[in-house]
Formats: C-alpha cells, structure tokens, sequence
C-alpha cells in the first residue's frame, strides 16, 4: 500500500506557483520522497526526488519539513502543459519498487 | 535514444483470445519494469526484472499472467486466456537501477480491451 496521503485535486492559476502537498507521516529514515507526474493517455514521468534536503531541479521545488512528515512539490510558475496527476512517492533505498497512490489531479487555468 | 518503446499501443480483443504486450528498454538499463493501471485500482507494479531475471511477480494477479525478458532489449507479457477485466492500459518503464537516484522512465503504455 502507498505510504503517502494526498489531496486528490488542486487549482491553480497560469503563471502563479502551484504547492502540492503530501503527507508521509510514517517515513522511515532510510526511505527517499519521490514525485512522479501523469499528463493524461502518457505515461508518468519523474520530477525530483529526496530525503531530507530541499531540493531543486529546472521542473520543481521539493521541501521536506524538518521532522520529514510531510512535503511540499512547488511548481514555481505554473503553466497550462503542467496540468496532469501528480503522485508523491515513498521509496525505500535499497529497493527498486515505486508504489503509486492515488496522486493529486492539478488543473491549472488560464 | 528513443526512449521506451511499447506495441502495440493498442490492442482490442475477445475473451478467451492470448494477448502478448511487448516492451524494449531504454539501451544500458538493468531494470524493467510492468505495470497496470485501471480508474479502479490506479497504478499497479505486476512485476519487475533485473538483468532480465524476475525480482518480483507478487503484483501479478494469476496465472492467466506471465511476463518474460529473454534479452536485455526486450520484454513481453502475455496474457492467457484473456478476460473483459484484464480490460487496462499496461506500462513498461526501465530504469538504470539501485541507487539513491531511481528514475524510471515509462513508455507511452499499451491500451488493452477486451470485448
């Protein structure tokens, strides 16, 4: 079972920052943050990952609180390309498994 | 490289007909990856193989499912007999392996009807 709890649907508007939430209050300290997104009839596609560092790549923002609980993907100007589902994933290290949860659908608007 | 490549992309068949998807990996990558996603269940991993060998089949749901990975260049999973429930689009993804960066790269999937 997915380890992560997400809001199952967001708005945002064009341009404006989009802040996904989740929820991974059980996360082992040995277990990573992954963020997938799905754009509708493709595949889903990796966004960024960590464990308990910001991090900061050219697609996202991914805060991860203190205490590792909880964390936050920002898309920091979203665009109408971005609206899709995106999955927060938890993710052992030494394990190659990714299992999916019910992600968050985003819808951004013009 | 061309990335994940599935086929067919899609495949409408009866009940009771053999099914067989078929997936090339990314060139280089050790891990492989099926999976099945529906409205119902989401997202499912059936299986996955490391250098073409089975790692894990518990996400395969019976024995009318196998999956096979004669080469690292290619993968199947046949369906036998088929049912109306089997009804799904099935993704392969390949990724380079263990690791703390495990990105997975998915292909487009392969949309399964069965009438």
């Amino acid at each position: 079972d997915a380890k992560t709890t997400q809001p199952p649907s967001m708005d945002c508007a064009e341009g404006r920052a989009a802040n996904l939430p989740c929820n991974h209050s059980t996360i082992s300290g040995n277990e990573y943050v992954y963020w997938y997104r799905q754009i509708h009839s493709q595949g889903p596609q990796y966004i960024i990952h960590g464990l308990k560092n910001n991090e900061t790549n050219e697609m996202a923002s991914l805060i991860i609180t203190e205490d590792r609980k909880s964390s936050t993907l920002i898309l920091p100007h979203a665009t109408l390309r971005d609206t899709a589902v995106y999955y927060c994933i938890v993710r052992v290290v030494d394990t190659d498994k990714l299992i999916f949860g019910t992600g968050t659908r985003l819808q951004v608007f013009p | 490289d061309a990335g994940v490549i599935q086929s067919p992309r899609h495949e409408v068949t009866e009940m009771g007909q053999e099914v067989t998807l078929r997936c090339k990996p990314i060139s280089g990558h050790d891990y492989l990856f099926w999976y099945r996603q529906t409205m119902m269940r989401g997202l499912e991993l059936l299986i996955y193989f490391n250098n073409n060998v089975p790692i894990d089949d518990s996400g395969m749901p019976e024995d009318r499912f196998s999956a096979k990975m004669p080469n690292a260049s290619f993968s199947t999973l046949k369906i036998q007999p088929s049912e109306p429930r089997d009804s799904a689009v099935y993704f392969c993804a390949s990724s380079l392996g263990l690791g703390t960066h495990n990105e997975q790269f998915f292909g487009p999937g392969t949309r399964l009807t069965v009438l």
